[in-house]
């Protein structure tokens, strides 16, 4: 069966600092994968989605980056965290025209 | 321009009873609607779904119907259990597409 794994679970930046995400997939080949964020008492935003090592399509302009150096894994980036960056991140992954399935999160916190 | 909405940010119901959630969308070009269900610090977990070609989907005590012409879509929960209390989000998927577009999600409290 299929798993995907998110980490940290939690992270609290200062304000400037650097980030990175990181989403693996198991059990499946060639996902596409998403990551969205959910700002606190908000839906669910697209920020990227990839179909393939190394494509990455921007759905969000804003501070942030997504890079996939491997079928399955999934990496979310920015060089300078603003205040506005917090939030609950999630990485997705699905088939083509299938459902998405969700990883567990990470809960971003800028300070 | 919100492409999907659920208007009803929160409702309570009594254990044992019905939960209907609600979801409005406006692009004529979803041909796939799903609905998932959140709690608090956990990724969303998928619940049902509905393909346009249909009117009605049940899954146990799920059962989500879709009205095409009212670009209308709910999600039925019968019956309600406190464990059922969540967020629910519906989302739909454009013809052919890779990406889903998201309602601002339902806080449903189910009470004992």
């Amino acid at each position: 069966s299929q798993t995907i794994h998110q980490w940290p679970a939690t992270l609290v930046q200062p304000v400037g600092s650097p980030l990175s995400l990181e989403c693996t997939v198991e059990g499946t080949s060639n996902p596409n994968l998403y990551w969205y964020r959910q700002a606190a008492g908000r839906g669910l935003q697209l920020l990227f989605y990839s179909v393939g090592i190394g494509q990455i399509s921007s759905e969000v302009p804003q501070n942030l980056s997504a890079s996939r150096p491997q079928d399955r894994q999934f990496i979310l980036s920015s060089k300078k965290l603003l205040l506005s960056d917090s939030g609950f991140y999630l990485c997705a992954w699905g088939l083509l025209k299938k459902t998405q399935y969700f990883g567990p999160g990470t809960r971003l916190l800028v300070l | 321009d919100q492409q999907v909405k659920q208007n009803s940010p929160s409702l309570s119901v009594q254990e044992g009873r019905i939960s209907i959630l609600n979801c409005d969308y406006t692009n004529s070009m979803f041909d796939y609607f799903l609905w998932y269900k959140k709690y608090p610090a956990e990724g969303p977990t998928f619940l049902i779904s509905i393909s346009s070609i249909k009117d009605k989907n049940e899954d146990g005590r799920f059962t989500v119907f879709l009205n095409k012409s009212a670009k209308h879509l709910s999600l039925h929960i019968v019956p309600s259990q406190p464990g059922d209390s969540a967020v629910y989000f519906c989302a739909a998927r454009e013809n052919a597409g890779n990406m889903l577009t998201f309602g601002g999600g339902t806080r449903l409290m189910v009470k004992p």
